[in-house]
């Protein structure tokens, strides 16, 4: 079947810190892969996503590849700011399916 | 972006009783909407796909008589819990989408306690 685990938080760094947010996935073929985040009071927006391997997914300064061999897709930003705070999910969906499988989300909060 | 709202973001009834949740897609149509319930600390699960004029798709588990879904024009969905007992309290989160592929815009939730 198909399942998101990811790290647990909550994970607290300092203004300018690198972020690490792992998540491991398993799916049968070939799923796309996504990361998700909710900053308070909002819903969920994409934050970036891929969808074969080896592809690399950015935006904001948030970066994740698709590493089909270690079946993992982990969110990295090399230096973290105060409006990072927020919730990610890690999330993936099979080609042509409406389904998303959602990781538990990890908090992250980003102190001055 | 493509907004989406939910009303209410928190409600607290009576056993018993039926809660209806609105979710709407305000700047855009939306063919498809989806509803997810996250319980603490787990994973945001598929419960329904509404698709604007049918009847919603229901995951397996999910009792389609108890959580209706009612798709009535492509900017409203609405999720009524009948009946609604403690267990169902949760963290009830939609989203909408344009075309079957197409990127998901979720709303901010709604938190239901049960008493």
């Amino acid at each position: 079947g198909n399942s998101v685990t990811q790290m647990e938080g909550p994970v607290t760094l300092s203004e300018e810190a690198f972020l690490t947010i792992n998540c491991t996935y398993t799916a049968t073929g070939y799923p796309s892969l996504f990361w998700y985040v909710q900053y308070p009071g909002e819903g969920l927006q994409l934050l970036l996503k891929a969808t074969k391997a080896d592809d690399k997914g950015s935006n904001k300064g948030f970066e994740a590849t698709y590493r089909k061999e270690t079946t993992s897709f982990h969110l990295e930003k090399g230096s973290v700011q105060v409006s990072d705070s927020a919730v990610y999910f890690c999330a993936l969906s099979q080609t042509g399916a409406n389904n998303l499988f959602f990781g538990t989300g990890t908090r992250l909060t980003v102190i001055p | 972006g493509a907004v989406v709202s939910q009303h209410p973001s928190w409600v607290i009834c009576k056993s018993g009783t039926s809660v209806k949740i609105e979710c709407r897609s305000l700047d855009f149509q939306a063919t498809t909407m989806f509803w997810y319930r996250q319980f603490p600390k787990q994973s945001l699960m598929l419960m329904a796909t509404s698709n604007e004029g049918s009847k919603a798709t229901y995951e397996q588990g999910v009792e389609k008589d108890k959580f209706l879904i009612n798709h009535a024009s492509l900017t409203l969905s609405t999720l009524t819990v009948t009946s609604a007992h403690p267990e169902d309290s949760s963290f009830y989160i939609c989203s909408a989408g344009l075309t079957r592929t197409d990127t998901q815009y979720f709303g901010p939730g709604t938190r239901l306690t049960v008493l």
